[in-house]
């Protein structure tokens, strides 16, 4: 699976939107970009996954540049709830070797401020 | 929708002890993970499981770890002789087996500490 390159921490203020990056330079056509967080003490979360398309669900957007090369998850209105560890991973989507585990990075730390 | 649940929540043991811990995933998924966090890192693939068969072990599982899944529901590890640098927080993860968006769900992790 393609490796992800995330920024170590991001700070964001109550009510604005976050936008959290990720460079996926050497994703190959058939892995999905998916997007997890972990908040203190507890297990990874699923948030949103895409291929090529932007996505947007109850939690958050996906946006995923044309190359496919580089993604932005969007927290709309964030809130201290939100602060948390978010997971960039790349992992192929379909075929019969896929065992769908997934590698996880550092992640971008999210701090969430008043 | 019960969530994956993860036994003991916390387990404090000296060096050379033996743990086991227990997972219990989303009913009806059919894989099962075992990862394992330490402190500022993320998650580290250990194992898998594809309903009872354990069809993938990362080189960090050494012979001291093992994990069954006997029927294909719950599933155990266990580390024998455990050593200081075990100190981690163990995590299961289930889902069902998809072709496109197959999802992982986290239980909230077993934390060890080895005195």
């Amino acid at each position: 699976d393609a490796k992800t390159t995330q920024p170590p921490s991001m700070d964001c203020a109550e009510g604005r939107a976050a936008n959290l990056p990720c460079n996926h330079s050497t994703i190959s056509g058939n892995e999905y970009v998916y997007w997890y967080r972990q908040i203190h003490s507890q297990g990874p979360q699923y948030i949103i996954h895409g291929l090529k398309n932007n996505e947007t669900n109850e939690m958050a957007s996906l946006i995923i540049t044309e190359d496919r090369k580089s993604s932005t998850l969007i927290l709309p209105h964030a809130t201290l709830r939100d602060t948390a560890v978010y997971y960039c991973i790349v992992r192929v989507g379909v075929g019969s070797g896929n065992t769908g585990k997934l590698i996880f990075g550092q992640g971008t730390t999210l701090q969430v401020k008043p | 929708d019960t969530g994956v649940s993860q036994d003991p929540r916390h387990k404090i043991t000296k060096r050379g002890q033996n743990v086991t811990f227990r997972c219990d995933p989303i009913s009806e998924h059919n894989r099962l993970y075992w990862y394992r966090q330490t402190l500022g890192q993320g998650p580290e693939f250990l194992t898998y499981f594809q309903n009872e068969a354990q069809l993938e072990k990362s080189r960090l599982l050494s012979d001291r770890f093992s994990a069954e899944r006997p029927k294909g529901s719950f599933s155990t590890l266990e580390i024998q002789r455990t050593e200081q640098g075990d100190s981690a927080m163990y995590l299961c993860a289930s889902s069902l087996k998809r072709a496109t968006n197959e999802k992982l769900f986290f239980g909230s992790g077993t934390q060890l500490s080895v005195l």
